[in-house]
């Protein structure tokens, strides 16, 4: 079946740093999501792509719809304390593995 | 608060027992879907219902099955269960029938079999 691929896995970073994640599949997808997941909660949508090369922004967050429609990327501009917690992308009902941020005091 | 509601938060059971998750979807949301979290295998979809019909299918056991009713609640089965069901059982709604609306998703069921 479908899969994506996350990656880094778990990132760890100082308050203030950018931060960079991205999500590729070996299949086409023509929706790419990003969600984030705090502990003991449910994930919440951050960013939905819906168009190759599209390029979107929701406050600090930035993500792109690679042109190929097989990867995405999401970034994080000047990281806060509530950033932490794990990053997934998806394709529609297919979720990559996510990406854990961790922010060092 | 996403306005998704699940019962209940935990759960600790036996292997070979059989438990019932339930989902209220926010108001208004006619879908309902419902996913296992897992560390080792990550957001696997299951099921998706609309309306009270089902919809799509994912990677669901035999041994699982959904539901929804008219009060558009909806509950998931689980049955002779096994220690890797282990999981945080997850259930999300949106307004449409395309998987294109967005989901909000509940805070999960945490289902422990011993």
């Amino acid at each position: 079946g479908q899969q994506l691929n996350q990656s880094p896995q778990s990132m760890f970073i100082q308050e203030g740093e950018d931060v960079s994640m991205n999500c590729t599949s070996s299949s086409i997808f023509n929706t790419w999501l990003w969600y984030k997941q705090d502990p003991g909660e449910g994930p919440v949508l951050l960013i939905a792509l819906y168009k190759a090369g599209e390029l979107t922004s929701n406050g600090r967050l930035t993500a792109q719809f690679g042109i190929t429609r097989k990867d995405s990327f999401l970034n994080i501009s000047a990281s806060i304390p509530s950033d932490v917690g794990i990053y997934f992308c998806a394709g529609l009902e297919v979720f990559g593995k996510g990406t854990r941020l961790h922010i060092l005091p | 608060d996403s306005g998704v509601t699940q019962t209940p938060k935990h759960l600790i059971t036996a292997t070979g027992q059989r438990v019932t998750l339930r989902c209220s979807p926010r108001s208004g949301d006619l879908s309902v879907y419902w996913y296992q979290q897992s560390l080792d295998q990550g957001l696997q979809f299951l099921i998706q219902y609309y309306n009270g019909e089902e919809r799509a299918k994912g990677n669901i056991l035999e041994r699982f099955s959904a539901q929804q009713f008219p009060d558009l609640h909806s509950e998931l089965n689980l049955s002779s269960l096994e220690l890797g069901d282990s999981a945080l059982y997850l259930c999300a709604s949106s307004v449409g029938v395309s998987l294109t609306h967005t989901q909000y998703f509940g805070p999960g069921t945490r289902l422990t079999v011993l």
